[in-house]
């Protein structure tokens, strides 16, 4: 069955310093998410994006944040300058063809700011 | 935005018993998703049921979206159904996630 997958599982970075999580989603889907847990908290929704720009985003996707589809395959999500409340794991999703549809998720990016 | 609530939050019970999880949502919805977070923190997708019935082995879920609620059941629980269950309408822009209902399972 396909999946989306992420890289890395884990990722350690100073303050202020950038940060690129990778996703490869289910290669024939159109739709695709961030989501980030902050630790013992619920899942929050990012961005969505589509036909190569942003759809959707919450106020917690503000300038910092930034995704791109640099390739056939790849959906990045960048942090420019991380803060220790960037700390959390950060999800991928996709959908076939509409944000209506079942979401698929990563297994998730732990990223830890120190 | 669609405001969500899961009840119970904490839920311990001996295995092999069964259980019912409730998800109330504000507004009306067009997709429904239930989730799984192992202890791990992976989000297993359980269900996609923006209306009706639907069963997969020992679980199956319920949403009436006229009266905005949506109900998980567990039957003969398992210790590996331990861990934290989400409700997750569309309510636009993405999913939103209830703050879960914690379940352990005894052995």
């Amino acid at each position: 069955e396909p999946e989306v997958t992420q890289t890395p599982s884990h990722q350690v970075t100073q303050m202020g310093q950038e940060v690129i999580l990778r996703c490869v989603p289910i290669s024939n889907h159109l739709y695709f998410y961030w989501y980030r847990q902050i630790l013992g908290q619920k899942v929050e929704f990012l961005v969505s994006f589509y036909n190569n720009e942003i759809s959707e985003k919450s106020e917690i996707f503000d300038d910092q944040f930034s995704v791109e589809r640099p390739d056939g395959s790849n959906f990045t999500l960048k942090i420019r300058s991380t803060k220790l409340e960037d700390s959390a794991m950060y999800f991928c999703a996709s959908s076939l063809w509409d944000r209506q549809e079942t979401q698929y998720f990563g297994p998730g990016t732990r990223l830890l700011v120190l | 935005g669609i405001q969500v609530e899961q009840s119970p939050p904490d839920l311990i019970l001996q295995e092999g018993a069964n259980s019912t999880l409730r998800c109330n949502f504000s507004d009306s919805v067009n997709n429904l998703q239930w989730f799984h977070q192992n202890p791990w923190g992976q989000l297993i997708n359980l269900f996609y049921i923006p209306s009706g019935t639907k069963q997969n082995g020992r679980l199956s879920a319920t949403t009436v979206a006229t009266e905005r609620y949506s109900l998980l059941y567990i039957s003969s629980s398992q210790t590996t159904d331990s861990g934290v269950y989400f409700c997750a309408p569309y309510g636009g822009g993405g999913l939103t996630f209830g703050k879960g209902t914690h379940l352990i399972i005894q052995p």
